[in-house]
């Protein structure tokens, strides 16, 4: 059965602070990883990643891929209390067009 | 770019009632679109793919004849939640994959709370 797995599960943070999310999967044919932001309504697409070791960057946030060891992280840094929110990864597997979740980290980041 | 909307944003209804939720890709073609049921504090469950012109996919113990899901158009999708019970109730979202692009993103709609008195 294809899992992902987030760590951790929820992390509460002073605003300032860098946090690294970390995001394993197991699958049968990984296409692609995903990550997403959720705060009070639905999932809006942060990064995608296929190639390993190839860092994706947005302002202060960045996501890298290591298919080698079937895992990414997600780092933010200088946090700020607008990154409060849960942050979901996805998996993308050959065969079906879905994704799979994993279950979210919920990040709090304190004033 | 990557828009997608959905209607109603909420809706409560009465036991027994069946309600339409709408999804639609606004500036993009939607070949594949998606529904989830999301619980409180839970991450997203996939109920079903939905392709455009065809019949949806169901996950293992989504009941087909209480969620029909009907994707008439490139742009629409439509998830009927049929004879609505209480615990029926949840936060449903549907996304869209953009047919003209070779990619798993899929783009969210903003959720449709339904509450089932």
């Amino acid at each position: 059965e294809d899992k992902v797995v987030q760590s951790p599960l929820s992390l509460v943070v002073h605003e300032g602070d860098t946090v690294t999310l970390n995001c394993s999967y197991e699958v049968t044919n990984f296409r692609s990883l995903l990550w997403y932001k959720q705060e009070k309504k639905a999932p809006t697409f942060l990064f995608m990643l296929t190639s390993s070791g190839i860092e994706k960057k947005s302002g202060r946030l960045s996501s890298i891929l290591d298919k080698k060891e079937l895992f990414s992280i997600l780092n933010i840094t200088a946090t700020q209390t607008g990154d409060s929110a849960v942050y979901l990864c996805a998996v993308g597997v050959g065969g079906s067009e879905k994704l799979v979740f994993g279950k979210g980290t919920k990040l709090t980041v304190n004033p | 770019g990557a828009v997608v909307s959905q209607h109603p944003s909420w809706v409560i209804c009465k036991s027994g009632t069946s309600v339409k939720i709408e999804c639609r890709s606004l500036d993009f073609q939607a070949t594949t679109m998606f529904w989830y049921r999301q619980f409180p504090k839970q991450s997203l469950m996939l109920m079903a793919t939905s392709n455009e012109g065809s019949k949806a996919t169901y996950e293992q113990g989504v009941e087909k004849d209480k969620f029909l899901i009907n994707h008439a158009s490139l742009t629409l999708s439509t998830l009927t939640v049929t004879s609505a019970h209480p615990e029926d109730s949840s936060f449903y979202i549907c996304s869209a994959r953009d047919g003209g692009l070779p990619t798993d993103t899929q783009y969210f709609g903003p959720g449709t709370r339904l509450t089932v008195l």
